[in-house]
């Protein structure tokens, strides 16, 4: 099984909301990342967990933060979005440097 | 720095026809490769991958790729194109010396005539 499930499948926030996606897997990857995908573009990596402890941020900014409770979950808390952050947001997981699994992704609209 | 580009944004094919989607990569340690499957508004899905067993690769849907040293090269084809193959198609190298980080490429659009 190679599932990585994400929830809400939809949202729309206000710039001034604050708002959680969150990432599940049962798969024992002990690496989790964060994807943001705008359209007809490939993914852009944003964080990566490794062993529950954030390993690489790629310059993202403060308003995206991430949290991984435990070894099976992840979010990413949003607050004070832009517009132009309106994109698919994609959760993987990965036995660490083998392949990364993706979820069907989130798609957040910022009004 | 590993790299890969895929030759061709846009690919259209009639049913039934060869699907060829062309991927180079560049990394200076040996590679690990992956292409992926994106149907409309949904997530990536892993077609196949190389990570330095048989050279060509069989993966899902009936996609195979061969992973040629010499040509840096990481081709996706499938013999006879089906409707359902409709969808964007991405290329991705990862290798230790980035942390096994996955760089894609630009990514190739198939659209296939009935």
């Amino acid at each position: 099984d190679t599932e990585v499930t994400q929830t809400p499948k939809h949202l729309v926030m206000g710039m001034t909301n604050k708002k959680s996606l969150k990432c599940e897997q049962h798969m024992g990857h002990r690496a989790m990342y964060w994807y943001k995908q705008k359209a007809k573009k490939p993914p852009e990596l944003m964080f990566v967990y490794s062993y529950e402890k954030l390993s690489i941020n790629e310059s993202v900014p403060s308003r995206f933060s991430p949290e991984c409770p435990n070894s099976s979950l992840l979010n990413l808390h949003l607050h004070a979005l832009q517009p132009e952050d309106s994109a698919l947001y994609l959760c993987a997981s990965s036995q660490e440097g083998n392949t990364i699994y993706f979820g069907e992704g989130s798609w957040l609209t910022v009004v | 720095a590993q790299s890969v580009t895929q030759l061709g944004s846009h690919v259209s094919v009639s049913e039934g026809a060869l699907v060829l989607l062309r991927c180079n990569y560049s990394s200076s340690v040996p590679p690990y490769l992956f292409w992926y499957v994106q149907y409309p508004n949904q997530g990536l899905q892993l077609l196949l991958k190389y990570t330095s067993a048989a050279t060509l690769v069989k993966g899902i849907n009936g996609f195979e790729a061969e992973f040629k040293k010499s040509e840096t090269s990481f081709h996706l084809t499938k013999p006879s194109a089906h409707m359902s193959d409709a969808a964007e198609y991405f290329c991705a190298v990862s290798d230790l010396r980035n942390d096994y980080k996955l760089s894609f490429g630009a990514g190739t659009t198939v659209t296939v005539r009935a």
